[in-house]
């Protein structure tokens, strides 16, 4: 069965520190992942994919197989960077749609 | 566009009654998915539907069903409501390919006394 881990339910880093927010999943296949951010009062909205390998926000995550890790991380943090992150993974291949599978989230402050 | 929409905001039910909650997808979309996510908990996935068939059921009792209608709308219905379906419901849509990126709701807050 597929699961996500965010190990950290709270993260406090100073402004201009880096930041790395962990993730672990487990899954037999092949998954594609996501990171969601939710802002205060905001709706949950993506911030970056492994496929797209994107980087937003000046955010970055690496998909490590050998580790089943795909870590988010930041070089400075910002005070706007404060808010909830969710590590998703949506398995690929056989009749899974388009199902997520989301950790618990760790809620990331920066302070100024 | 204004993203997918929701109603109601919240709803508050007693202990054995129905609730229906809706969804408005983003145009052009024409999958939608519904999360649980309970206080503390990341969201869980309930269903999705795409061009009104269920491609997707999560871990969830019978007394929760969903349809999606010719417009992609969606509704969530939940029977029966006990005290642990208190949660924010969220519903997400996407174009409806596989691992598509998932756009998501404000939810509805809903309270079972």
């Amino acid at each position: 069965a597929q699961r996500v881990t965010q190990p950290e339910k709270l993260l406090s880093v100073f402004k201009g520190a880096p930041v790395e927010l962990k993730c672990n999943y487990s899954y037999s296949g092949s998954p594609e992942l996501f990171w969601y951010v939710q802002y205060s009062r905001q709706r949950l909205q993506l911030l970056l994919r492994h496929i797209s390998r994107e980087s937003i926000k000046g955010f970055t995550a690496d998909l490590n197989k050998g580790e089943t890790s795909f870590h988010l991380k930041k070089p400075f943090a910002q005070e706007e960077d404060s808010a909830m992150y969710y590590c998703a993974l949506s398995p690929w291949g056989g009749n899974t749609g388009n199902q997520f599978y989301f950790g618990t989230g760790t809620s990331l402050t920066v302070i100024p | 566009d204004a993203g997918v929409t929701q109603s109601p905001t919240h709803l508050i039910k007693t202990r054995g009654q129905h609730v229906t909650l809706r969804c408005s997808p983003i145009s052009g979309h024409k999958s939608v998915s519904w999360y649980q996510q309970v206080l503390g908990q990341g969201p869980q996935f309930i269903f999705q539907y795409y061009e009104k068939e269920e491609r997707g059921r999560g871990n969830f009792p019978d007394r929760f069903s969903a349809r999606q209608f010719p417009n992609y709308s969606s509704e969530l219905n939940v029977n029966a409501l006990l005290l642990g379906d208190s949660a924010l419901y969220l519903c997400a849509s996407s174009l409806g390919g596989t691992i598509e990126t998932q756009y998501f709701g404000p939810g509805t807050r809903l309270l079972v006394l």
